[in-house]
């Protein structure tokens, strides 16, 4: 238990759908990311959120929608996606950015499968 | 662009040898490295952590080395044992930017 929730674990979804991925941490931390993580490709950034404020969009589409209400939940809200979309969507939790990938480790859900029929 | 490489994909391990994992980066000054651990269908674990004015990081069984001449880092897993199979992605931190490695994935052969 890492102290980071990620649901749902499995996710399947038509290009027509829409639907959220959601992210919990219960460290204390101010810092949160969303990361892809793709058959033999190396983790990508996709948004960092810092005390509630985006701070980073690593050119990410559209399709994709980051919503962070608070410090403790970070959401991942997906529309029209595409088959090559499909992937491991990975949660991450820090101290917070002044702190946080300058000295320290990124927290890590379990993740969420995500396939796009 | 920074460029980060981990040696082999795979790499297959006697039990109670030492694993030796090694991971290069082009074109950029990481001021730190973290190795991270990841099992399959799971998040990473953060295992180490070693700065650019650390030549040897060590905890328990692990050591991890950092040669900014060479611009490379090596991962040891000592006395390795089945339960260390697993990927471990290494992660330099440089131009405000923490960038994964694809991963070696490694297994320990009993």
């Amino acid at each position: 238990e890492t102290g980071v929730t990620q649901t749902p674990r499995h996710l399947v979804m038509g290009m027509t759908n829409k639907k959220s991925l959601k992210c919990e941490q219960h460290l204390g931390h101010n810092a949160m990311y969303w990361y892809k993580q793709s058959a033999k490709k190396p983790l990508e950034l996709m948004f960092v959120y810092n005390f509630k404020e985006q701070t980073e969009n690593n050119s990410v589409p559209s399709r994709f929608s980051p919503e962070c209400p608070n410090s403790s939940h970070l959401f991942l809200h997906l529309h029209t996606l595409q088959p090559e979309d499909s992937a491991l969507y990975l949660c991450a939790s820090s101290q917070d950015l002044s702190s946080g990938p300058n000295t320290g480790e990124l927290f890590f859900g379990e993740g969420s499968r995500l396939t796009v029929l | 662009s920074q460029k980060i490489e981990q040696n082999s994909e795979a790499l297959n391990i006697q039990e109670g040898k030492t694993a030796t994992l090694t991971c290069n980066y082009t074109n950029y000054s990481p001021a730190y490295l973290q190795w991270y651990r990841q099992d399959p269908g799971r998040g990473p674990v953060f295992l180490l952590l070693i700065r650019e004015n650390e030549k040897e990081k060590r905890k328990e069984r692990l050591k991890v080395t950092f040669d900014t001449t060479l611009k490379q880092s090596l991962f040891h897993i000592t006395a390795s044992q089945p339960a260390d199979s697993a990927t471990y992605l290494c992660a330099p931190f440089g131009n405000e930017k923490l960038t994964f490695g694809t991963g070696t994935r490694l297994t320990i052969i009993p």
